[in-house]
Protein backbone atom coordinates (compact mmCIF):
# COMPACT_ATOMS: atom_id res chain seq x y z
CA UNK A 1 0.00 0.00 0.00
CA UNK A 2 1.25 3.75 -0.70
CA UNK A 3 2.14 5.45 2.29
CA UNK A 4 1.90 9.40 2.64
CA UNK A 5 3.36 10.32 5.51
CA UNK A 6 2.65 14.10 7.14
CA UNK A 7 4.96 14.84 10.20
CA UNK A 8 2.01 16.55 12.43
CA UNK A 9 -1.28 15.82 12.66
CA UNK A 10 -1.58 19.38 14.56
CA UNK A 11 0.46 22.44 14.75
CA UNK A 12 0.43 25.56 16.82
CA UNK A 13 2.19 29.07 15.63
CA UNK A 14 2.43 32.38 16.01
CA UNK A 15 1.63 35.22 13.60
CA UNK A 16 4.80 35.67 11.62
CA UNK A 17 6.68 32.44 12.36
CA UNK A 18 8.25 30.52 9.53
CA UNK A 19 6.68 26.78 9.43
CA UNK A 20 7.46 23.49 8.01
CA UNK A 21 5.09 21.05 7.09
CA UNK A 22 6.93 17.64 6.37
CA UNK A 23 5.65 15.17 3.92
CA UNK A 24 7.19 11.68 2.62
CA UNK A 25 6.33 8.99 0.37
CA UNK A 26 7.48 5.44 0.80
CA UNK A 27 6.32 4.26 -2.80
CA UNK A 28 8.93 5.84 -5.18
CA UNK A 29 6.73 8.30 -6.27
CA UNK A 30 7.87 10.97 -8.96
CA UNK A 31 5.04 13.63 -8.12
CA UNK A 32 4.02 15.02 -5.16
CA UNK A 33 1.28 17.79 -4.22
CA UNK A 34 0.38 20.15 -1.66
CA UNK A 35 -3.28 21.34 -0.90
CA UNK A 36 -5.05 23.21 1.46
CA UNK A 37 -8.45 22.11 2.48
CA UNK A 38 -11.35 24.62 4.10
CA UNK A 39 -14.90 24.28 4.85
CA UNK A 40 -16.79 25.58 1.60
CA UNK A 41 -14.02 26.07 -0.71
CA UNK A 42 -12.84 22.15 -0.75
CA UNK A 43 -8.99 21.27 -2.32
CA UNK A 44 -7.22 23.72 -3.27
CA UNK A 45 -3.61 23.12 -4.98
CA UNK A 46 -0.78 24.82 -3.40
CA UNK A 47 2.32 23.54 -5.45
CA UNK A 48 3.19 20.40 -6.71
CA UNK A 49 6.35 19.02 -8.07
CA UNK A 50 7.30 16.45 -10.41
CA UNK A 51 10.69 15.63 -9.81
CA UNK A 52 13.95 16.50 -7.64
CA UNK A 53 14.33 19.94 -7.39
CA UNK A 54 11.77 20.58 -9.50
CA UNK A 55 8.41 22.80 -8.24
CA UNK A 56 5.33 24.29 -10.09
CA UNK A 57 2.92 26.77 -8.60
CA UNK A 58 -0.71 25.58 -8.10
CA UNK A 59 -3.80 28.13 -7.83
CA UNK A 60 -2.63 29.72 -4.28
CA UNK A 61 0.98 30.20 -4.18
CA UNK A 62 1.20 32.89 -2.67
CA UNK A 63 2.50 33.02 1.18
CA UNK A 64 3.86 29.65 0.82
CA UNK A 65 7.29 28.03 -1.06
CA UNK A 66 8.37 24.65 -1.39
CA UNK A 67 11.47 22.29 -0.94
CA UNK A 68 11.99 18.59 -2.62
CA UNK A 69 15.82 17.93 -2.26
CA UNK A 70 15.15 14.35 -2.21
CA UNK A 71 12.36 12.42 -4.07
CA UNK A 72 11.04 11.16 -1.03
CA UNK A 73 10.24 14.38 0.63
CA UNK A 74 8.46 17.43 -0.13
CA UNK A 75 8.25 20.49 1.98
CA UNK A 76 5.70 23.22 2.59
CA UNK A 77 6.94 26.30 4.31
CA UNK A 78 5.33 29.47 5.27
CA UNK A 79 7.76 32.36 5.33
CA UNK A 80 5.46 33.96 7.89
CA UNK A 81 2.80 32.26 9.04
CA UNK A 82 -0.53 34.70 9.08
CA UNK A 83 -3.82 33.90 11.05
CA UNK A 84 -6.12 33.21 7.11
CA UNK A 85 -3.02 29.87 6.69
CA UNK A 86 -5.08 28.54 9.52
CA UNK A 87 -6.25 25.54 7.25
CA UNK A 88 -6.04 21.67 7.20
CA UNK A 89 -3.02 21.07 4.81
CA UNK A 90 -2.78 17.52 2.43
CA UNK A 91 -0.03 16.17 1.36
CA UNK A 92 -0.30 13.70 -2.20
CA UNK A 93 1.86 11.98 -4.43
CA UNK A 94 1.63 10.08 -7.96
CA UNK A 95 2.95 7.96 -10.20
CA UNK A 96 4.18 9.76 -13.23
CA UNK A 97 4.71 6.50 -15.29
CA UNK A 98 1.30 5.23 -16.32
CA UNK A 99 -1.64 7.82 -18.06
CA UNK A 100 -3.28 9.02 -14.61
CA UNK A 101 -2.43 10.90 -12.28
CA UNK A 102 -3.86 8.84 -8.91
CA UNK A 103 -3.00 10.55 -6.14
CA UNK A 104 -2.61 9.33 -3.15
CA UNK A 105 -3.08 10.88 0.57
CA UNK A 106 -1.24 12.00 3.43
CA UNK A 107 -3.75 11.99 6.75
CA UNK A 108 -3.38 15.83 6.79
CA UNK A 109 -1.70 18.33 9.43
CA UNK A 110 -4.57 20.74 10.93
CA UNK A 111 -2.28 24.32 11.39
CA UNK A 112 -3.81 26.76 13.78
CA UNK A 113 -1.87 30.17 13.56
CA UNK A 114 -2.76 32.52 16.57
CA UNK B 1 -16.93 23.94 -7.46
CA UNK B 2 -15.82 22.24 -4.64
CA UNK B 3 -16.75 22.05 -1.22
CA UNK B 4 -15.92 20.45 1.78
CA UNK B 5 -17.36 20.61 5.63
CA UNK B 6 -19.94 23.22 5.62
CA UNK B 7 -23.38 23.45 3.07
CA UNK B 8 -22.50 19.69 2.06
CA UNK B 9 -25.41 17.97 0.12
CA UNK B 10 -26.17 14.92 2.90
CA UNK B 11 -27.26 11.36 2.20
CA UNK B 12 -28.70 9.74 4.96
CA UNK B 13 -29.24 5.48 4.66
CA UNK B 14 -29.97 2.90 7.04
CA UNK B 15 -27.16 0.32 7.62
CA UNK B 16 -27.41 -2.40 5.23
CA UNK B 17 -29.23 -0.01 2.12
CA UNK B 18 -27.24 0.85 -1.39
CA UNK B 19 -25.93 4.35 -1.71
CA UNK B 20 -25.92 6.16 -4.98
CA UNK B 21 -23.86 9.23 -4.85
CA UNK B 22 -23.55 11.96 -7.70
CA UNK B 23 -21.30 13.69 -9.16
CA UNK B 24 -21.59 16.18 -12.07
CA UNK B 25 -17.86 16.74 -13.67
CA UNK B 26 -17.40 19.33 -15.76
CA UNK B 27 -14.63 19.08 -18.73
CA UNK B 28 -15.74 16.62 -21.28
CA UNK B 29 -12.27 16.17 -21.98
CA UNK B 30 -11.41 14.44 -19.18
CA UNK B 31 -10.15 11.03 -19.70
CA UNK B 32 -10.58 9.74 -16.23
CA UNK B 33 -12.51 10.18 -13.02
CA UNK B 34 -11.73 9.54 -9.59
CA UNK B 35 -13.63 8.78 -6.60
CA UNK B 36 -12.52 9.24 -2.71
CA UNK B 37 -13.69 8.79 0.44
CA UNK B 38 -12.49 11.15 3.60
CA UNK B 39 -13.45 10.53 7.30
CA UNK B 40 -13.65 12.26 9.64
CA UNK B 41 -10.22 14.09 10.30
CA UNK B 42 -8.22 12.04 8.23
CA UNK B 43 -7.21 12.45 4.80
CA UNK B 44 -8.84 11.80 1.42
CA UNK B 45 -8.55 7.73 0.80
CA UNK B 46 -8.55 6.52 -2.85
CA UNK B 47 -11.49 4.21 -3.47
CA UNK B 48 -11.52 3.51 -7.52
CA UNK B 49 -10.64 5.06 -11.00
CA UNK B 50 -12.52 4.90 -13.99
CA UNK B 51 -11.69 5.63 -17.52
CA UNK B 52 -13.77 7.48 -19.74
CA UNK B 53 -13.56 4.99 -22.07
CA UNK B 54 -15.82 2.47 -20.18
CA UNK B 55 -19.48 2.87 -18.89
CA UNK B 56 -18.96 0.88 -15.38
CA UNK B 57 -16.61 -0.45 -13.50
CA UNK B 58 -16.82 -2.60 -9.90
CA UNK B 59 -14.86 -2.59 -6.99
CA UNK B 60 -15.55 -4.55 -3.45
CA UNK B 61 -19.06 -3.38 -2.67
CA UNK B 62 -18.55 -0.74 -4.78
CA UNK B 63 -19.74 0.67 -9.02
CA UNK B 64 -18.95 2.94 -10.34
CA UNK B 65 -21.27 4.41 -13.26
CA UNK B 66 -19.91 6.59 -15.70
CA UNK B 67 -22.88 8.96 -18.27
CA UNK B 68 -20.61 11.02 -20.59
CA UNK B 69 -23.87 11.96 -22.33
CA UNK B 70 -24.83 14.48 -19.89
CA UNK B 71 -21.45 14.23 -17.81
CA UNK B 72 -22.45 12.41 -14.74
CA UNK B 73 -20.76 10.26 -12.22
CA UNK B 74 -22.02 7.79 -9.51
CA UNK B 75 -20.72 6.33 -7.02
CA UNK B 76 -22.86 3.03 -5.79
CA UNK B 77 -22.05 1.15 -2.14
CA UNK B 78 -23.98 -1.86 -1.59
CA UNK B 79 -25.08 -2.62 1.59
CA UNK B 80 -23.51 0.06 3.49
CA UNK B 81 -22.44 0.21 6.74
CA UNK B 82 -21.11 2.51 9.41
CA UNK B 83 -18.04 2.56 8.53
CA UNK B 84 -19.00 4.23 5.11
CA UNK B 85 -19.97 7.22 6.62
CA UNK B 86 -17.62 9.65 5.30
CA UNK B 87 -17.20 12.92 3.01
CA UNK B 88 -17.31 11.69 -0.75
CA UNK B 89 -16.01 13.52 -3.57
CA UNK B 90 -14.90 13.00 -7.22
CA UNK B 91 -12.07 14.13 -9.16
CA UNK B 92 -11.80 14.06 -12.83
CA UNK B 93 -8.29 14.44 -14.94
CA UNK B 94 -6.69 14.74 -17.83
CA UNK B 95 -3.47 12.73 -18.74
CA UNK B 96 -0.92 14.25 -16.20
CA UNK B 97 -2.38 17.76 -15.90
CA UNK B 98 -3.99 18.50 -12.25
CA UNK B 99 -7.03 16.66 -11.29
CA UNK B 100 -10.16 18.73 -10.60
CA UNK B 101 -11.59 17.58 -7.38
CA UNK B 102 -15.48 17.98 -7.67
CA UNK B 103 -18.81 18.79 -4.79
CA UNK B 104 -17.76 16.29 -2.01
CA UNK B 105 -21.29 14.79 -0.50
CA UNK B 106 -21.52 13.42 3.15
CA UNK B 107 -22.75 10.02 3.79
CA UNK B 108 -24.73 9.33 7.20
CA UNK B 109 -25.45 6.09 7.89
CA UNK B 110 -27.80 5.10 10.54
CA UNK B 111 -27.34 1.77 12.42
Amino acid sequence: DVKVTQSSRYLVKRTGEKVFLECVQDMDHENMFWYRQDPGLGLRLIYFSYDVKMKEKGDIPEGYSVSREKKERFSLILESASTNQTSMYLCASSLKRGAKNIQYFGAGTRLSVL
Amino acid sequence: GESVGLHLPTLSVQEGDNSIINCAYSNSASDYFIWYKQESGKGPQFIIDIRSNMDKRQGQRVTVLLNKTVKHLSLQIAATQPGDSAVYFCAEGKGFQKLVFGTGTRLLVSP
